[in-house]
């Protein structure tokens, strides 16, 4: 089931904050979170897992309500160079499928200007 | 050190064919995982190989194959192609966590385009 992710796009000056929110209806494992450029490749930039471990950049900030199936990703003092789509991935448990799997949202579209 | 790298970069094929996409995962990652991205969406998971094997898979039709090599790179397949199937076809490597808690390192992709 794919996460929710809001805003759909929001546009910043440098220097403004900005919080990207993920949603999802199911019990999550982990949420992962990646920024593309347009043209380029998805960029990691951090996993936030059930129980409180963070795996990511040091100028990153997020949050994960597990018992809300929520997560959170902060920029502060926006830059130009924070211009990109970012994705959360949600990872459920799927009993189809007897693994776990990692489910992306459609985006959020970040336009920082100057 | 060399990222995950993909061949080829841009394919056209009409309907019906058949293609073979390439990855070649980051040095020291043992796990490759496919995915789609049609324009304006987030990547859609195809599926996992580790240690040769297809691990996880999504929610694509067996028309949608693939495979992992000794040295881990790997190669999706896709038979009787379709018109939707036009997209990016993204490749990401990891180190083996049946957990997927390990961070993945993606491919510029490959650009498909079906006439």
């Amino acid at each position: 089931q794919q996460p929710v992710q809001s805003p759909q796009a929001v546009i910043l000056r440098e220097g403004e904050d900005a919080v990207i929110n993920c949603s999802s209806s199911k019990a999550l494992y982990s949420v992962h979170w990646y920024r593309q450029k347009h043209g380029e490749a998805p960029v990691f930039l951090m996993i936030l897992l059930k129980g409180g471990e963070q795996k990511g950049h040091e100028k990153i900030s997020a949050s994960f309500n597990e018992k809300k199936q929520q997560s959170s990703l902060y920029l502060t003092a926006s830059q130009l160079s924070y211009s990109g789509t970012y994705f959360c991935g949600t990872e459920m448990w799927n009993s189809g499928a007897g693994s776990y799997q990692l489910t992306f949202g459609k985006g959020t579209k970040l336009s920082v200007i100057p | 050190d060399a990222g995950v790298t993909q061949s080829p970069t841009h394919l056209i094929k009409t309907r019906g064919q058949q293609v073979t996409l390439r990855c070649s995962p980051k040095s020291g990652h043992d796990t490759v995982s496919w995915y789609q991205q049609a324009l304006g969406q987030g990547p859609q998971f195809i599926f996992q190989y580790y240690e040769e094997e297809e691990r996880q898979r999504g929610n694509f039709p067996d028309r949608f194959s693939g495979h992992q090599f000794p040295n881990y790179s790997s190669e999706l397949n896709v038979n009787a192609l379709l018109l939707g199937d036009s997209a990016l076809y993204l490749c990401a490597s990891s180190f083996f966590s049946g957990a997927n808690n390990q961070p993945q390192h993606f491919g510029d992709g490959t650009r498909l385009s079906i006439l």
